[in-house]
Order: structure tokens, then sequence, then C-alpha cells
């Protein structure tokens, strides 16, 4: 089955320095790859995905990587601000009808001011 | 934020007690999940329904049972569970069509087992 892992467990920058953290998976099958974030107390929300024929998508501040050949992809948060402080969790599945995503262990990210 | 609904929000139960989550879609979804959250560790998936039927099932102990009487509801029945059960269960649904398979989260389940 498919496996999700996701490094760094923790990372710490300065407000308004970019960020970036990586996910590698296994099963070359899977095609569907979201982000989401997980602010203390809340629900995960997604805040971007892509799809495996895309090499890379952008919203604002927020960019997904993806390479097929390595099996791995990237969440890249640019600018970052106090407010991005949550944890990331980076998923990987086959996009089947009621596929299950396989999440990674998370990362802890934290912006000082 | 209303989406997807739990309750209750929090739970505390001895091991000898029987006790029901639940999960409310309102997004016309078809398909919906159970998983545990706990610390350190990541998101596990616990059941996967697609249009009612159980689609996935992994390898979860027999004293959590789930029930999806239609699309937009899911129960986690619990009985005689361990401490270690202790953690969140969240809920999430999507569609089946897979150019809209976006999952969306419930805000969970805070479970403790005395």
């Amino acid at each position: 089955g498919e496996n999700v892992e996701q490094h760094p467990s923790t990372l710490s920058v300065q407000e308004g320095d970019s960020a970036v953290i990586k996910c590698t998976y296994s099963d070359s099958a899977s095609n569907y790859f979201p982000w989401y974030k997980q602010e203390l107390g809340k629900r995960p929300q997604l805040i971007i995905d892509i799809r495996s024929n895309v090499g890379e998508k952008k919203d604002q501040r927020i960019a997904v990587t993806l390479n097929k050949t390595a099996k791995h992809f990237s969440l890249h948060i640019t600018e970052t601000q106090p407010e991005d402080s949550a944890v990331y969790f980076c998923a990987a599945s086959l996009r089947q009808a009621g596929t299950a995503l396989i999440f990674g262990k998370g990362t802890t990210l934290s912006v000082s001011s | 934020e209303t989406g997807v609904t739990q309750t209750p929000r929090h739970l505390v139960m001895g091991m000898t007690n029987k006790k029901s989550l639940k999960c409310e879609q309102h997004l016309g979804h078809n398909a919906m999940y159970w998983y545990k959250q706990s610390a350190k560790k990541p998101l596990e998936l616990m059941f996967v329904y697609s249009l009612e039927e159980r689609v996935e099932n992994n390898s979860v102990p027999s004293r959590f049972s789930p029930e999806c009487p239609n699309s937009s509801h899911l129960f986690l029945h619990l009985h005689t569970l361990q401490p270690e059960d202790s953690a969140l269960y969240l809920c999430a649904s999507s569609h089946t069509d897979i150019s809209r398979e976006t999952q969306y989260f419930g805000p969970g389940t805070r479970l403790l087992v005395l």
C-alpha cells in the first residue's frame, strides 16, 4: 500500500522568510496530492492540491511542486506570516471513487515575528 | 465551516461503556470517511464508505463499528474501548466524482477513554 514520508517534522522561520515542506510517496499509481493545514484545536483544511498531470501549481503565497519520477512533492510558502503557524499535512491517493487519503506525519510550522 | 458536523465534540467514557459518534455532511457528497488522529501520529484511515457501501476497512479492531445509513450520515459505534483509543476522531466527506475529490473534514470528536 501507499506510504507517505514528510519532512521536516518541525520548522521554525522568521516572518517574511520562505518555508518548504517535502513529502515522498511510495506508490507510483498515486495521482492526487493535497496539502492540509490544521490550526490548533481546529479541523484540517485543504490549502492546495495537485494532480499528477501537472508539475507545479500556485495560489498566491502558496505553491506545490510535483516530481513524479522521483515520487516527491513539496509545499512552498513565501513571505510567511504568523498566521501561517500550524501543522501541515501532505497526502497522496489514487483518484478513484471513495479512495482514502494516506497522510504524512505532519510538519509543525512556527512563524515568529 | 458547517458543511461537515460531528457530535459530540468531546466524550469521556469508561472501558465498559457503549457510545456512538455521529457525523453529518450538508455538501451533497456521497463518500464518507472516519480517521483517527493521535498525538505525534499521522491521520490514520479507519473506514471508507462510498455510495453507502463500505469500501475500505483498514484493519480496525472490532470494538469500532461504523454505520452509514445514508449518504449524509455516518456513525462510529464504540464499545469496550481501551485507553490507547483516546484520540481525535475526524469524519470527512467527498464526492466520488474524481474531478471533485477534495475531502472536507468535520471538527472532530475528542475522545478520552478512562
